[in-house]
């Protein structure tokens, strides 16, 4: 069984600063990493999505991976209190693209004004 | 692109009725669809696969004949929860693969007295 491992929080970053997000992952074998972001009784929607070591950014949010180590983190510049919710990481159960997906439990991220 | 809808958002119902949830791929067609469910302060868990055409596959620990998953077309998944009871109360949420991501609907809430 895959494990996704996040510290659930609450991480509290003051607006404008980089909020760094982490997780770790069981399976060495795993391809995909995806980052969700959910707030409070909404479904999650995807951030980013990153397949190979290194960095990927898009905008405020940049992924890192490093499939050495098994660490995937997020880190989102000039914070926003916007961004204030539980992110997500996850990664396909059996390592295909289509298939469903493990979460970690998600860490709780508020961005005080 | 990539929409994914869900119905009813909210449902409250008696226990031991029978309670069926919609998933539509809006703007795609997805063969494969996904449900998970997540209960409060918890991250979502998979609960089945369901494939279109043929029969779904479930995670270990969802009971088959309780949670009746249909997938009829490209675009409709429906799962079905029989014989509600209180301890089924939980946010389900749908999920469709397109391009090697999921995308998830807006959830159902549902509530059983």
């Amino acid at each position: 069984q895959k494990e996704v491992e996040q510290n659930s929080g609450p991480l509290s970053v003051p607006e404008g600063a980089i909020a760094s997000l982490n997780c770790t992952y069981s399976d060495r074998g795993s391809q995909s990493f995806f980052w969700y972001r959910q707030y409070s009784g909404k479904s999650p929607e995807l951030i980013m999505s990153i397949y190979s070591n290194g960095d990927k950014e898009d905008g405020r949010f940049t992924a890192q991976l490093n499939k050495a180590s098994q660490y995937v983190s997020l880190l989102i510049r000039d914070s926003q209190p916007s961004d204030s919710a539980t992110y997500l990481c996850a990664v396909p159960i059996s390592g295909g693209g289509a298939d469903g997906l493990t979460f970690g439990k998600g860490t709780h991220l508020i961005i005080q004004p | 692109g990539a929409v994914v809808s869900q119905h009813p958002s909210r449902v409250i119902c008696k226990s031991g009725t029978s309670v069926k949830i919609e998933c539509r791929s809006l703007d795609f067609q997805a063969t494969t669809m996904f449900w998970y469910r997540q209960f409060p302060k918890q991250s979502l868990m998979l609960m089945a696969t369901s494939n279109e055409g043929s029969k779904a596959t479930y995670e270990q620990g969802v009971e088959k004949d309780k949670f009746l998953i249909n997938h009829a077309s490209l675009t409709l998944s429906t799962l079905t929860v029989t014989s509600a009871h209180p301890e089924d109360s939980s946010f389900y949420i749908c999920s469709a693969s397109f391009s090697d991501t999921q995308y998830f609907g807006p959830g159902t809430r549902l509530t059983v007295l």
